[in-house]
């Protein structure tokens, strides 16, 4: 079954400088790649994702960009507030019937103001 | 528009006893799935629910049984609480395969 490692599992920013979080999935035969982002004690919520005809889309301070050869995707995070301190989950799917999504383990980001 | 409810937000349990968590989306989604997080483990899928009338064990579904019960509703049971299942269980819906899947606030469970 597919297996998703994230890196790294805690990562401290300066505001204003750049996050970057990255993550290895072992299915090729996976196409879909969302990025969750979870405050303390709320739900995750997807922030960003990525197809695999794609190789980076962006939405304002965020980019996510992926590399279908090495199997691999990353988060970017340009900019970065305190708004963004929270934890973030990459996932791995197959687009197709039921979708069902393997997560990485999470990367804590503190953004120090 | 709720989006996905989750009842209890707390609950706990002595070991051995059962009971059963409560899912519902209004956003008309075909899939549903039951996770459980725990610390430095990420989301682990147990149970999910294509579309209505099916249901598939995911990755940690030893322990639990889920019933479909309609379109809008999910749940998840466990009929005799352990320890290990201490958790929090998120509650998530999607459209259709592929789509972006929309989670419940959560119900933190613990087992005593």
């Amino acid at each position: 079954g597919e297996n998703v490692e994230q890196h790294p599992s805690t990562l401290s920013v300066q505001e204003g400088d750049s996050a970057v979080i990255k993550c290895t999935y072992s299915d090729s035969a996976s196409n879909y790649f969302p990025w969750y982002k979870q405050e303390l004690g709320k739900r995750p919520q997807l922030i960003i994702d990525i197809r695999s005809n794609v190789g980076e889309k962006k939405d304002q301070r965020i980019a996510v960009t992926l590399n279908k050869t090495a199997k691999h995707f990353s988060l970017h995070i340009t900019e970065t507030q305190p708004e963004d301190s929270a934890v973030y989950f990459c996932a791995a799917g197959k687009g197709e019937y039921g979708n069902k999504l393997v997560f990485g383990a999470g990367t804590i980001l503190r953004v120090k103001s | 528009n709720a989006g996905v409810t989750q009842t209890p937000k707390f609950q706990v349990l002595k070991t051995g006893q059962s009971m059963t968590l409560q899912c519902a989306q209004d956003m008309n989604h075909n899939s549903m799935y039951w996770y459980r997080q725990d610390p430095g483990m990420g989301l682990r899928l147990i149970y999910y629910s294509a579309s209505e009338g099916t249901t598939d064990k995911g990755e940690v579904p030893n322990g639990y049984n889920v019933s479909r019960l309609n379109k809008r509703e999910f749940s998840l049971r466990l009929e005799s609480a352990a320890p290990s299942q201490t958790s929090v269980y998120f509650c998530a819906s999607s459209f259709s395969s592929g789509g972006e899947q929309f989670f419940g606030p959560g119900t933190r469970l613990t087992v005593l």
